[in-house]
């Protein structure tokens, strides 16, 4: 049984590099989310994804951060010249959802830890 | 939009002693409530859920919450906490049309021996 991966699972980048990360959510699952979570704080919602398309994309933190989902399966967030305040955990979920919601669980990955040096 | 708010960030209580830990929502429509549970180096994961029907829903291991509709409240409950207890628990908030799942900033349960 496969779970959320997520990869890498941790990073370490120079200011102004561009990083991404990638989900591969469990098989049969339609959503995909994003999130971020900082030390102390909770999942912050960033992005998700019914099949390819991306339902939310204004909670993405500036116009650095996009996320695909090119053919309904993985996922993948970049951020572009990243920033110290950029280190984080960054969090992919996946869930299976009807139209219009459910209240599905949804199922979090291990994250992938980045760090802005 | 919908939000929630967890009032404590962190709750000290002895072993064996109940538990109360408040989660507050904010939603102009109506809305799917959660409790998710993050274990030192564990990854989040669901401890229960209200959908509808019965306001009280329970998890497999003893905690319990509350769906308040006039206090717009799901606190979440245990008559007895172990030290397993120990964990950082987030409370969430989806609005039915849509399950876009908004988290809490989470309250840390620390248990006294």
């Amino acid at each position: 049984d496969t779970g959320v991966s997520q990869d890498p699972r941790h990073k370490i980048t120079k200011r102004g590099q561009n990083v991404t990360f990638r989900c591969d959510p469990i098989s049969e699952h339609n959503r995909l989310y994003w999130y971020r979570q900082t030390l102390g704080q909770g999942p912050e919602f960033l992005t998700y994804f019914q099949n390819e398309a991306q339902l939310e994309k204004s909670r993405l933190l500036s116009d650095r951060f996009s996320a695909e989902r090119p053919k309904g399966s993985f996922s993948t967030l970049e951020i572009q010249r990243t920033e110290q305040g950029d280190s984080a955990m960054y969090l992919c979920a996946s869930g299976l959802t009807r139209t219009g919601g459910n209240g599905n669980t949804i199922y979090f990955g291990e994250g992938s830890w980045l760090t802005v040096v | 939009a919908q939000s929630v708010t967890q009032l404590d960030s962190q709750v000290p209580v002895f072993e064996e002693a109940p538990v109360e830990l408040r989660c507050n929502y904010s939603s102009s429509v109506s809305v799917y409530l959660f409790w998710y549970v993050q274990y030192p180096n564990q990854g989040l994961q669901l401890l229960l859920k209200y959908l509808s029907g019965s306001t009280l829903v329970e998890s497999i291991n003893g905690f319990e919450a509350e769906f308040n509709k006039s206090q717009t409240s799901f606190h979440l409950r245990k008559p007895s906490v172990h030290i397993s207890d120990t964990a950082e628990y987030f409370c969430a908030v989806s609005e039915r049309r849509d399950d876009k799942i908004i988290f809490g900033k989470g309250t840390r349960l620390h248990i006294l021996p």
